[in-house]
């Protein structure tokens, strides 16, 4: 069963903590992704990556920085945490379409994250 | 990536079918349509998608206008666990392109399964 995991499924942290959330897919997939979920928004694209050590911002970037070191790992870390970073945060992993495959995108639970 | 429109909510009696439709009158040719749901809690899952022949599997299937700018997701008999936000994404599939899958995610429409 192929799988997406979050670390946490719930996390409260202080303003100003450095704030660390761990993704690990067992696809082999090249693609991950961190997405941001809030009421009456959607879900946002903060930073996406291809494959290791490559990143690329998504549509809101700012407070955020990421890090991909393995290719089933993706962590997105927030530098100094702040009260609008309370959020649903969610990863994903998809194959690229040069590899034949579907590349429908799989997604963890979530972590719920409190700043407070 | 073409902009989809779906409607925010719709009703559905269990046991019925429930179609849900989506416009994307700007799709590109190299764009697929892709469905997703997100049940409560729970991060999206992935549904069915298509370029412009209707597909099918287990869960759904998707019909697509000849001109592709619209198109319906139906699910055949719906049970109460189909209760779930509905997301209609146009995707380039090309292998050279720089999309890398990024699925861009609108409103989506709720669907409400009723007993």
């Amino acid at each position: 069963d192929v799988k997406v995991t979050q670390s946490s499924r719930y996390l409260v942290k202080r303003t100003g903590e450095k704030v660390f959330l761990e993704c690990v897919q067992d696809m082999d997939h090249e693609n991950m992704f961190w997405y941001r979920q809030d009421p009456g928004l959607g879900l946002r694209l903060i930073y996406f990556s291809y494959d290791v050590k490559m990143k690329e911002k998504g549509d809101i970037p700012e407070g955020y920085s990421v890090s991909r070191e393995k290719k089933e790992r993706f962590s997105l870390i927030l530098e100094s945490a702040s009260t609008n970073q309370t959020s649903m945060y969610l990863c994903a992993s998809s194959a690229p379409p040069y590899r034949g495959e579907n590349t429908e995108a799989f997604f963890g639970q979530g972590t719920r994250l409190t700043v407070v | 990536d073409a902009k989809t429109t779906q409607p925010p909510s719709m009703d559905c009696a269990e046991g019925r079918a429930a179609n849900l439709p989506c416009n994307h009158s700007t799709i590109s040719g190299n764009e697929y349509v892709y469905w997703y749901r997100q049940i409560h809690s729970q991060g999206p899952q992935y549904i069915i998608h298509g370029l412009k022949n209707n597909e099918t599997n287990e869960m759904a299937s998707l019909i697509i206008t000849e001109d592709r700018k619209s198109s319906t997701l139906i699910l055949p008999h719906a049970t109460l666990r189909d209760t779930a936000v509905y997301y209609c994404i146009a995707l380039p599939k090309n292998a050279g392109g720089t999309s890398y899958g990024k699925l861009t995610f609108g409103q989506g429409t709720i669907l409400t399964v009723h007993p």
